[in-house]
């Protein structure tokens, strides 16, 4: 069965460029959320959408932005990059009438800021 | 204090053992909650989700306790394919639900 894809699996930057990550979720579903994961830490809500609009908000800082395409898949740009953003950044997909927090994970963009 | 959490471990357990784990989330309002499995450096996968009810899934039992806020889940005849790290999961409802995650009980089970 198809998965939630992500690309790039890996990403290298410089402190202050920026960074684009892709989600392709799982075919029609409809919702896609983006996490951020750091060493050691748990994962943390950063934003999701449902029907290419935006539905919820978490600790996303200013420096990102995110949307969804008419094709569902969603993209994170990063700005500014700071040491602090590296991280496993996960997209996760939901359809609809699933349960709320059954989520399908990609397996997860790694970004390094140097 | 943080709205989800566990005691990270590790519990070291041999195989066979039945292992349990509680996970506490301070928010009454939390609507719904759920225990997700995490090998290292890999992506969340859902466990299994937990109802008021409780519910069980061969070797995985979970419970709900909404008067003392807290859940569990319990692993009976542990294999060495249990290792990995367990996030509880809360949601607390809004717009199509986010995630609060613990940060996780890491769980090695030995030969």
């Amino acid at each position: 069965a198809a998965g939630v894809i992500q690309s790039p699996r890996h990403l290298i930057k410089e402190k202050r460029e920026t960074a684009t990550l892709k989600c392709y979720p799982i075919p029609r579903h409809d919702t896609v959320y983006w996490y951020q994961q750091g060493p050691g830490q748990d994962p943390q809500f950063l934003i999701s959408f449902y029907e290419k609009m935006q539905s919820d908000k978490g600790s996303i800082p200013d420096r990102f932005s995110a949307q969804q395409f008419s094709d569902y898949h969603s993209e994170l740009n990063m700005s500014s990059l700071e040491l602090g953003d590296s991280a496993l950044y996960f997209c996760a997909s939901q359809g609809w009438g699933m349960n709320t927090g059954e989520l399908f994970f990609g397996e997860g963009s790694r970004l390094t800021v140097l | 204090r943080k709205e989800v959490e566990q005691d990270p471990g590790p519990f070291n357990v041999p195989e066979g053992a039945t292992v349990a784990f509680n996970c506490t989330y301070s928010n009454s309002a939390s609507q719904s909650f759920f225990w997700y499995r995490q090998d290292c450096r890999k992506e969340p996968k859902l466990l299994m989700s937990v109802y008021s009810s409780g519910n069980e899934d061969g070797r995985f039992t979970a419970q709900l306790n909404r008067a003392s806020q807290y859940i569990s889940l319990l692993i009976r005849d542990s294999k060495l394919s249990d290792s990995a790290t367990y996030l509880c999961a809360v949601n607390v409802g809004g717009s199509q639900g986010n995630l609060i995650f613990g940060k996780g009980t890491k769980l090695s089970v030995k030969p």
